[in-house]
């Protein structure tokens, strides 16, 4: 059975403080692992793809990593606007169309 | 418009009514899901549709019947639900259900059953 498992639940950081969120998974055959931002009363909202272990990808203040079992997005210098929930996803391969998302991690980054 | 747009964002009805959410998106994408998101638990998929036609159903009681008229169109038909239906139902595309493409949600409808 595929699982996510996400860490920390919940973040307080103070505004340049940076800071990892964990994303651990086990999944036959990753297809590719997914990153969202979900802030109160919205949908999540993309953030990154990543395929395969070793692949890095960045936006602003966010950079996501991929090993064989886990990924990270680092925060930089975060900022009060960086506040949401991040969600983690990973879909398998064999021809299944049922992603696997985490719980998330509730980040607050105070001024 | 662009994206993903759910309507209505909130709905409030009892466990005997009948009622529909809609979603509709301006993507262009051929693959479009529903989920369930309840509090403290992970996003749990619900339905697939690629190409108009249904290609997942996870495991979800028959009280709640999805329909995709075109691929730019979803529906959920609710009826005789359960207190414990009550949660945000989020929308999605991808540009496949391939799985390599990410999704793209909409804001979600509130769902509250009396």
């Amino acid at each position: 059975e595929d699982q996510v498992t996400q860490s920390p639940e919940a973040l307080r950081l103070q505004e340049g403080e940076s800071s990892s969120l964990n994303c651990s998974y086990t999944v036959s055959g990753l297809r590719g692992l997914f990153w969202y931002r979900q802030d109160p009363g919205k949908g999540p909202e993309f953030l990154f793809t990543l395929y395969s272990a070793g692949e890095e990808k960045e936006k602003e203040r966010l950079k996501a990593t991929l090993t064989k079992k886990e990924s990270f997005l680092h925060i930089t210098a975060p900022k009060p606007e960086d506040s949401a929930t991040y969600l983690c996803a990973v879909q398998a391969g064999g021809g299944s169309y049922i992603p696997t998302f985490g719980r998330g991690t509730s980040l607050i980054v105070h001024p | 418009e662009t994206g993903v747009t759910q309507t209505p964002r909130h709905l409030v009805m009892g466990m005997t009514n009948k009622k529909s959410l809609k979603c509709e998106q301006h993507l262009g994408h051929n693959a479009m899901y529903w989920y369930k998101q309840s509090a403290k638990k992970p996003l749990e998929l619900m339905f697939v549709y690629s190409l108009e036609e249904r290609v997942e159903n996870n495991s979800v009681p028959s009280r709640f019947s999805p329909e995709c008229p075109n691929s730019s169109h979803l529906f959920l038909h609710l009826h005789t639900l359960q207190p414990e239906d009550s949660a945000l139902y989020l929308c999605a595309s991808s540009q496949d259900s391939d799985g390599n493409q990410p999704q793209h949600f909409g804001d979600g409808t509130r769902l509250s059953i009396l």
